[in-house]
């Protein structure tokens, strides 16, 4: 049973550029949510995909974008990166449903932005 | 809007002492409640989780958390712990609203267990 899985597990990008990475959920689930773990804090939600929408979303800037495609995987897109935007990103997937509150997490892509 | 505090950042205990996480949450609508561990270099992993019910949970690895709503806290704990439980550990909430359950994390506690 594939967990879920994130790509790439690291990136280094500089200041201004663009990024995407993916993220494919868990056999079975069919909604993905994406949360931001600046170092030594605790993960941030972004947003969260459901029948191909973003369904909630938290408080974070439009320059964060993203997408879920009908097999369910989904990607995140960040604009014009910023320094502070260095974090590991970390992708959940759930099961809309009786068990929808729990979400299993991917290891997370770690973006280095310089 | 819901907020969680982890009272420690730093917990230090010695194998085989019993240890406490504390964690308190405060929000106007009800609430689940949830204990991830983080292991370096991997993502989140679910230790145990609160809907309804009995207040005290039981998870994995040995861990428990009693849920007090009169003090809105939710601490884990376990008896007796390993080398090997040396991890971050993060309290979460989400709201009870049937749709979405967005986790809102506390900021982590880190658990050094020495011998």
């Amino acid at each position: 049973d594939a967990g879920v899985t994130q790509s790439p597990t690291h990136l280094i990008k500089t200041r201004g550029q663009q990024v995407t990475l993916r993220c494919s959920p868990k056999s079975g689930h069919d909604t993905v949510s994406w949360y931001q773990q600046a170092l030594g804090q605790g993960p941030q939600f972004i947003f969260q995909y459901y029948e191909e929408e973003e369904r909630q979303r938290g408080n974070f800037p439009d320059r964060f974008s993203g997408h879920q495609f009908p097999n369910y995987s989904s990607e995140l897109n960040v604009n014009a990166l910023l320094l502070g935007d260095s974090a590991l990103y970390l992708c959940a997937s759930s099961l809309e449903g009786q068990s929808s509150y729990e979400q299993y997490f991917g290891p997370g892509t770690r973006l280095t932005v310089t | 809007a819901q907020s969680v505090t982890q009272l420690d950042s730093q917990v230090p205990v010695f194998e085989e002492a019993p240890v406490e996480l504390r964690c308190n949450y405060s929000s106007s609508v009800s609430v689940y409640l949830f204990w991830y561990v983080q292991y370096p270099n991997q993502g989140l992993q679910l230790l145990l989780k609160y809907l309804s019910g009995s207040t005290l949970v039981k998870g994995i690895n040995g861990f428990e958390a009693e849920f007090n709503k009169s003090q809105t806290s939710f601490h884990l704990r376990k008896p007796s712990v390993h080398i090997s439980d040396t991890a971050e550990y993060f309290c979460a909430v989400s709201e009870n609203s049937n749709s979405g359950y967005a986790l809102n994390f506390g900021k982590g506690t880190s658990l050094l267990v020495t011998p």
